[in-house]
Order: C-alpha cells, then sequence, then structure tokens
C-alpha cells in the first residue's frame, strides 16, 4: 500500500535561517507531488505541484523554492525565513491518467518562525 | 481558470440538527474531479469522496451525504444528524485534468452538546 512520509512533525526557527522539509512516498510511482501551506485560522494554499523529477510549478513563489531529486521525494526550501512563512505546511501525493485519486496528506508540519 | 467558493465561513448546531456546507466551483474543462476533506483540530486532512464530472449520482455514506449538481456547478455536503465528533474544518476541492488539486477556503463546522 501507499505510504507518505513528511518530517519533522513541528519545528521552530528564527527568523533568516534556512528550511529544509522533505516529504518521501512509498508505493507508489511517478506520482503528482504537492506542497500546501495553511496559514492560522485559514484554507489551504498551493505552493508547490510537480509531475515528474524537475518538473515544478510555482504557484506561490516569494521565498520558497522546491526541488524533486527523486521520483517519490518532495523538498521544499528556503534560504531565509521571514515571519510570514510559519504556518502548517501539507505535503501530498496522487495519481493521474486513468485512474485519477484523489490526494493523500502526509502528517503536516507546523512551522513557527521566531 | 478553475476556482472553489465556499461561501460559509463558520457555521454552528447544536447536536442532532441536520447541516449543509456549501461548494460551488467553477471551470472550463469537461473533465473534473471534485472532493471533500475534513480536518480535525488534529490537523490532518480525512478524504470523504471523490466524485467525477461524469457522475452526477448523489451519495450517501451513513450520515454523509453530497449533492452535485453541474446545472448550478454545485457539490454540496449535508450531515444528518450532527454530532460532536463532526467538528472540523471541511474544505471542498477541485481538480482539472492535468493540473493540481485546489481547494476552497474552507468551513468550519462547530457542532454542541
Amino acid at each position: 500500500s501507499q505510504t507518505i512520509h513528511q518530517w519533522p512533525a513541528t519545528l521552530v526557527q528564527p527568523v533568516g535561517s534556512p528550511l529544509s522539509l522533505e516529504c518521501t512516498v512509498e508505493g507508489t510511482s511517478n506520482p503528482n507531488l504537492y506542497w500546501y501551506r495553511q496559514a492560522a485560522g485559514r484554507g489551504l494554499q498551493l505552493l508547490f505541484y510537480s509531475v515528474g523529477i524537475g518538473q515544478i510549478s510555482s504557484e506561490v513563489p516569494q521565498n520558497l523554492s522546491a526541488s524533486r531529486p527523486q521520483d517519490r521525494q518532495f523538498i521544499l526550501s528556503s534560504k531565509k525565513l521571514l515571519l510570514s512563512d510559519s504556518g502548517f505546511y501539507l505535503c501530498a501525493w496522487s495519481d493521474e491518467g486513468e485512474r485519477t485519486t484523489e490526494a493523500f496528506f502526509g502528517q503536516g508540519t507546523r512551522l513557527t518562525v521566531v | 481558470a478553475q476556482k472553489v467558493t465556499q461561501a460559509q465561513t463558520e457555521i454552528s448546531v447544536v447536536e442532532k440538527e441536520d447541516v449543509t456546507l456549501d461548494c460551488v466551483y467553477e471551470t472550463r474543462d469537461t473533465t473534473y474531479y471534485l472532493f471533500w476533506y475534513k480536518q480535525p483540530p488534529s490537523g490532518e486532512l480525512v478524504f470523504l469522496i471523490r466524485r467525477n464530472s461524469f457522475d452526477e449520482q448523489n451519495e450517501i455514506s451513513g450520515r454523509y451525504s453530497w449533492n452535485f449538481q453541474k446545472s448550478t456547478s454545485s457539490f454540496n455536503f449535508t450531515i444528518t444528524a450532527s454530532q460532536v465528533v463532526d467538528s472540523a474544518v471541511y474544505f471542498c476541492a477541485l481538480k482539472e485534468a492535468g493540473t493540481a488539486l485546489i481547494f476552497g477556503k474552507g468551513t468550519t463546522l462547530s457542532v454542541s452538546s
């Protein structure tokens, strides 16, 4: 069966520090991968979307970036965090094509920038 | 461009009341998928239902039911005889073929005893 792993679960980082959140998927190949952010009390904002290795669409460029070095690995990064980067970050995967599936979500990372 | 609107920001009901969460979507595609997710206070997203654009049959699962109407571009969600455990944020989402899944802003449902 397919599983998705996202870590860390919580993170407190100072302003100006770098960020690296990692997400891996098991049990499927060539998934669509997503990064979403949820600010406190708000909806889910799509940050990045990838349909394959090295193929990433950015919805909210700002100071965040994403990379997909392997088929089932998706990394969210920042060189210098801002206070406004605080939020709940969710990684997700889905299948496309003959049977488009729902998106399956990781447990999320609660990032607090101080 | 695709868009999902959940006009109800917050809803409060008393246990055993029925409640309907509204979802209106916009898309130019003829092939698309609609979803509902539940986000309890713990934060994880729980998948509830998926519906493709070619299947307008309504669905019932226990106390949950969904009404999909292409004529009004709506995909509403009804909880019958609500319970305290139904308290959560509920998201409606839309996916066109070959694009990312996008979400509405969510509706916070509070069920009191």
